[in-house]
């Protein structure tokens, strides 16, 4: 069972480089969400989408675009990356129903130096 | 806005004790599901224990219980008998209805520190 798919789980950029953070599942989940996680500030929440073609705003969404093209795939881009982007990405998805929990990908790991 | 709090950065509990790790949340929306989640130091993400804002009861699952207290917008998760197993950070999460775009937001996490 994949699951969550997260690809790269590691990566370095330098600053003013671009990169995409590919997200794939394969549980036919209708949500997505792409999270942050910093030392002390939990997970926040940089976008997310509620189905195929959508995509909205979460809480810390400037420097990062996503698309949704297909149910399966969620894509983050970093068009100029720069150090405060340095952080450990989660990529979720879950059921359109309310009791439907989060499945995680196992994080990947950006550094911009 | 939407707000999740956890106001214990971290906690020491001592093994087979109960502990409660503490939970506040605001929304307008009538609709909502609470979580929590435990991130053990290896890093991944796992679900323990859902409430609906419309469930009349509190959930549980195993050892762990879900105390929400809907006037008070707080949903405490309770561990009872803790094990050596429980150290890791929880988080807390809330996920609105339509009104709130579905979306969900944690809070920034509880850390866990079992005794023996």
């Amino acid at each position: 069972n994949a699951g969550v798919t997260q690809t790269p789980k590691f990566r370095v950029l330098k600053t003013g480089q671009s990169m995409t953070l590919l997200c794939a599942q394969d549980m036919n989940h209708e949500y997505m969400y792409w999270y942050r996680q910093d030392p002390g500030m939990g997970l926040r929440l940089i976008h997310y989408s509620v189905g195929e073609g959508t995509t909205a705003k979460g809480e810390v969404p400037d420097g990062y675009n996503v698309s949704r093209l297909k149910k399966q795939n969620f894509l983050l881009g970093l068009e100029s990356a720069a150090p405060s982007q340095t952080s450990v990405y989660f990529c979720a998805s879950s059921p359109n129903r309310g009791g439907g929990e989060l499945f995680f990908g196992e994080g990947s790991r950006l550094t911009v130096l | 806005a939407q707000k999740i709090t956890q106001t214990q950065p971290g906690m020491f509990v001592q093994e087979k004790e109960a502990v409660t790790l503490d939970c506040t949340y605001d929304t307008s929306d009538p609709s909502y599901g609470l979580f929590w989640y435990k991130q053990p130091s290896s890093g991944e993400m796992i679900f323990l224990i859902y409430q609906g804002s419309y469930d009349q009861q509190n959930a549980t699952e195993g050892r762990y219980s879900l105390n929400f207290q809907k006037a008070r917008k707080s949903a405490n998760l309770v561990i009872s008998a803790s094990q050596l197993g429980d150290s890791a950070m929880y988080f807390c999460a809330m996920r609105e209805g339509r009104t709130g775009g579905f979306k969900t937001i944690f809070g920034a996490g509880t850390r866990l520190f079992v005794k023996a």
